[in-house]
């Protein structure tokens, strides 16, 4: 079965520090994986998604950028935050009929 | 325009009646179709998924597509409290390769 890893849990941050949020997915070969943030009580904002190694595209022009470095890992990153970049942080993977999403990471910019 | 509708409630149901969320979307090449559950404060998970036209049920659950009128439903039969979530709908395109796209999801509560 599939499983799919996400860290860190929460994550406090000051204006202007780098980020850089990690998942990884087992399981699964060649899956598709994406980065969504979530504001509190909203629905899912995609953010990145990637089909493949080094195959990144960007659905939101922000301080943010993702890269895909081996077939299953999949890492968000930001040289300097903004207070608009706090939120829920989740990254999803699917192939096929299958899908899954990380536990997510509630990153608080202060 | 967005490209996945959902109503987002909150639609009350009394517990063991029938639950219908419904979802339309705008790209009419979409062929993969998502219902997701999240409970507050947690990561969505995935209820099931469709394909084709007509109905698909696992246990207590019907997802219902309509690719002709654009829309996906979701049935949840002898609703729980536990069923207490927001329901979210996610689209995908043509291939595998395609981005999956999400409505901002129905608040469903099932009052005892």
């Amino acid at each position: 079965s599939q499983t799919i890893h996400q860290w860190p849990a929460t994550l406090v941050q000051p204006v202007g520090s780098p980020l850089s949020l990690e998942c990884t997915v087992e399981g699964t070969s060649n899956p598709n994986l994406y980065w969504y943030r979530q504001a509190a009580g909203r629905g899912l904002q995609l953010l990145f998604y990637s089909v493949g190694i080094g195959q990144i595209s960007s659905e939101v022009p922000q301080n943010l950028s993702a890269s895909r470095p081996q077939d299953r890992q999949f890492i968000l990153s930001s040289k300097k935050l903004l207070l608009s970049d706090s939120g829920f942080y989740l990254c999803a993977w699917t192939w096929t009929e299958n899908s899954g999403f990380g536990s997510g990471t509630r990153l608080t910019v202060v | 325009q967005k490209e996945v509708e959902q109503n987002s409630g909150p639609l009350s149901v009394p517990e063991g009646a029938i639950a219908s969320l419904n979802c339309t979307y705008s790209d009419r090449g979409s062929q993969s179709f998502f219902w997701y559950r999240q409970y507050s404060g947690k990561s969505p998970e995935l209820i099931m998924s469709i394909y084709s036209n007509g109905d698909k049920e696992d246990g207590r659950f019907t997802a219902q597509l309509n690719k002709a009128s654009q829309y996906v439903s979701l049935l949840i039969r002898d609703s729980q409290p536990s069923d207490s979530a927001t329901y979210l709908c996610a689209v995908g395109g043509y291939s595998s390769a395609s981005k999956i796209i999400f409505g901002s999801g129905t608040r469903l509560s099932i009052r005892p």
